[in-house]
């Protein structure tokens, strides 16, 4: 069993949609959760970070974790073509080692 | 501008030959890491750092070895021990132990021909 399962998608919504994308774990140890977003050959961004449970917003960016369920959600509201791109999630117990989910590419049309 | 620079950023071998990857840094962070990207895979990490003169491996370091004789420098070998090393290879590094930040490089991309 991998440590973070995550749909890789694609994921098409129209343009000004509100988008929500996951991750599971199976590591009860995991306290720190990231979201990257990743562009066609480039490297990976950091978009949000959060510690424990909870919810943290930055923008149109929210993210959440649910530490008793094991699962993570980010949602993009008033979706934009250029949020076309793979988002990653991203997981570590104590910043030594961190795990990433496969990514899932997402796509918004205008 | 401060950032981690990959080079080359594509690059062909033949089999059997080794190849060194270039990760440079003038964040002045304290751990480095490289990981392997494969479509539908995700990011697997093959070596880290956390501080210079000591590294570990990471899950996928078998073909691969690495040094950090300098802050700044992370350089990944991949041997001809790697049995399949077409990928993208993308080097990370994060400020201190209190940070969950990863700033990646731009990635190389290696095929073996």
């Amino acid at each position: 069993q991998k440590e973070v399962e995550q749909d890789p998608g694609p994921l098409s919504v129209p343009e000004g949609a509100i988008v929500s994308l996951n991750c599971t774990y199976s590591n009860s140890a995991f306290q720190y959760f990231m979201w990257y977003r990743q562009y066609s050959r480039k490297g990976p961004e950091l978009l949000m970070y959060t510690y424990s449970s909870g919810n943290k917003e930055d923008g149109r960016f929210t993210a959440q974790v649910d530490k008793s369920s094991k699962y993570i959600s980010l949602f993009i509201r008033d979706s934009q073509p250029s949020d076309s791109a793979t988002y990653l999630c991203a997981m570590s117990a104590n910043f030594n080692k961190f795990y990433f989910g496969s990514g899932t590419k997402l796509n918004v049309k205008p | 501008d401060g950032g981690i620079t990959q080079s080359p950023k594509y690059l062909f071998r033949k089999e059997g030959q080794n190849v060194t990857l270039s990760c440079e840094q003038n964040l002045n962070h304290d751990a480095m890491y490289w990981y392997r990207q494969d479509p539908g895979q995700g990011l697997r990490l093959i070596y880290y750092s956390q501080i210079v003169n000591d590294f570990q491996k990471g899950d996928i370091a078998e073909g691969y070895s690495v040094s950090r004789e300098k802050k700044e420098s992370f350089p990944l070998t991949v041997t001809s021990a790697q049995k399949n090393p077409t990928a993208f290879y993308l080097c990370a590094s994060r400020a201190s132990s209190n940070t969950g930040e990863l700033f990646f490089g731009e990635g190389s991309r290696l095929t073996v021909l």
